[in-house]
């Protein structure tokens, strides 16, 4: 099983603050890593898929990096609107996993 | 509009029995995979079950395999969880997601939670 660790698990920011996620795979998973947010009461929701391509309707503001091993989510100018879980997943080989999870709480 | 609906959580004695529902509704349900994701309240994400767009390939994670049971109805429209033997472990919120590599719509969840 292809384990994803999250860093940090814990992040406060001040909004327009740039803030950096990033996710290691215990080994090389290509581009197969993905990205979702989770608000509080509601169903997680896809920001990013195969590392870096973006999806309709999510500001531009989301962006994603990186391939084999170590990957990164990046929120440019972060937003009140912004806090939230969020979490990556690899779906390279069966079971797929999601990582630990990074908490984004606004200052 | 994709539109999936879950339905059949609730609270059951360990050893218990449960089948969720997931109507879906907005997109060609028959030409999609499809999957359970959980979630145990206040913790991560966990994947469970896949299935194709037929029904004749299925795969679950290895902690609920041999006691969990998905299947899909595409004349309804419908994708099901038959649980087995739950355990207290087993209490989360439970989604319904169409899937292609990632999961690109999820429903809104049913908690199913087991206790005495």
């Amino acid at each position: 099983e292809i384990v994803l660790t999250q860093s940090p698990d814990f992040q406060s920011v001040t909004p327009k603050e740039k803030v950096t996620i990033t996710c290691r795979a215990s080994q090389s998973i290509g581009n197969g890593l993905h990205w979702y947010q989770q608000k509080p009461d509601q169903s997680p929701k896809l920001l990013i898929k195969y590392a870096s391509q973006s999806i309709s309707g999510v500001p531009s503001r989301f962006s994603g990096s990186g391939s084999g091993t170590d990957f990164t989510l990046t929120i440019n100018s972060l937003e009140a609107e912004d806090a939230a879980v969020y979490y990556c997943h690899q779906s390279s080989s069966l079971p797929v996993t999601f990582g630990g999870g990074t908490k984004v709480e606004i200052k | 509009e994709v539109q999936l609906v879950e339905s059949g959580g609730g609270l059951v004695q360990p050893g218990g029995s449960l089948r969720l529902s997931c109507a879906a509704s907005g997109f060609t349900f028959r030409s999609y995979y499809m999957s359970w994701v959980r979630q145990p309240p206040g913790k991560g994400l966990e994947w469970v079950a896949n299935i194709n767009q037929d029904g004749s390939d299925k795969y679950y994670a290895a902690s609920v395999k041999g006691r969990f049971t998905i299947s899909r109805d595409n004349a309804k429209n419908s994708l099901y969880l038959e649980m087995n033997s739950l355990r207290a472990e087993d209490t989360a919120v439970y989604y319904c997601t169409r899937m292609f590599y990632y999961f690109d719509s999820w429903g809104q969840g049913t908690l199913v939670t087991v206790s005495s």
